[in-house]
């Protein structure tokens, strides 16, 4: 099976402008979680979707949004970007079936922003 | 809540010599704990995971990891470490609490591991 991909893997944004990422779970997976990865401080769950809603949120502003379509893909939207959205962000997908799922991590995509 | 510790922040050793890495959890449920790796600009690999079952987990590349609920601990092992394990190590929790635990994995902080020729 492919594994998780995200697109962009690289972008660069000025600080004000908006951004989407993209993922695409595994085959049958119907789980997508979003967390962001910083050196200051480590990775961070964002959000989780399972059959096109959100399961689950993170301690994360209103910028931060996301939704996932029929075929279990997602996207993440970040609104007015801010200097400390610099970030790595994973995506990882499961079958959603059950508590101790397997979570599969994507490359992720790195936001550098100016 | 759920939290790990990882009570170290580096760990270098000699290649062939054993790796230990530690780590330290806490959560209100039973927890499911994962050890994850992540090789420079790479994702997460996961190298091993323990649900309940038995408290010795043996996962990929010859990594080992024991669950002890009386200390609340999950630390890595392995015997004789390979030039191609340095990496960053991630211990991780999610709790088997249903609601705000879906799709929620609590990461510690890493551990980057050296090895030396």
């Amino acid at each position: 099976k492919a594994g998780v991909t995200q697109t962009p893997r690289y972008l660069i944004k000025t600080r004000g402008q908006q951004v989407t990422l993209s993922c695409s779970p595994i085959s049958g997976h119907r789980s997508v979680s979003w967390y962001q990865q910083t050196p200051g401080q480590g990775l961070q769950f964002l959000f989780e979707y399972f059959s096109e809603t959100q399961r689950n949120k993170g301690n994360f502003p209103g910028r931060f949004s996301g939704r996932q379509f029929s075929n279990s893909r997602s996207e993440m939207n970040v609104s007015t970007l801010e200097l400390g959205d610099s970030a790595l962000y994973l995506c990882a997908s499961s079958s959603g079936d059950g508590y101790a799922d397997t979570q599969y991590f994507g490359p992720g995509t790195r936001l550098t922003v100016l | 809540a759920q939290s790990v510790t990882q009570l170290d922040s580096h760990v270098s050793v000699s290649e062939g010599t054993p790796v230990l890495l530690r780590c330290n959890y806490s959560s209100s449920y039973s927890p499911s704990l994962f050890w994850y790796v992540q090789h420079p600009n790479k994702g997460l690999q996961l190298l091993l995971k323990y649900t309940s079952a038995a408290t010795l987990v043996k996962g990929i590349n010859g990594f080992e990891a024991e669950f002890k609920k009386s200390e609340t601990s999950f630390h890595l092992t392995k015997p004789s470490a390979h030039m191609s394990d340095a990496a960053e190590y991630f211990c991780v929790v999610m709790s088997n609490a249903g609601g705000t635990s879906y799709g929620k994995l609590t990461f510690g902080q890493g551990t980057i591991l050296t090895v030396h020729p």
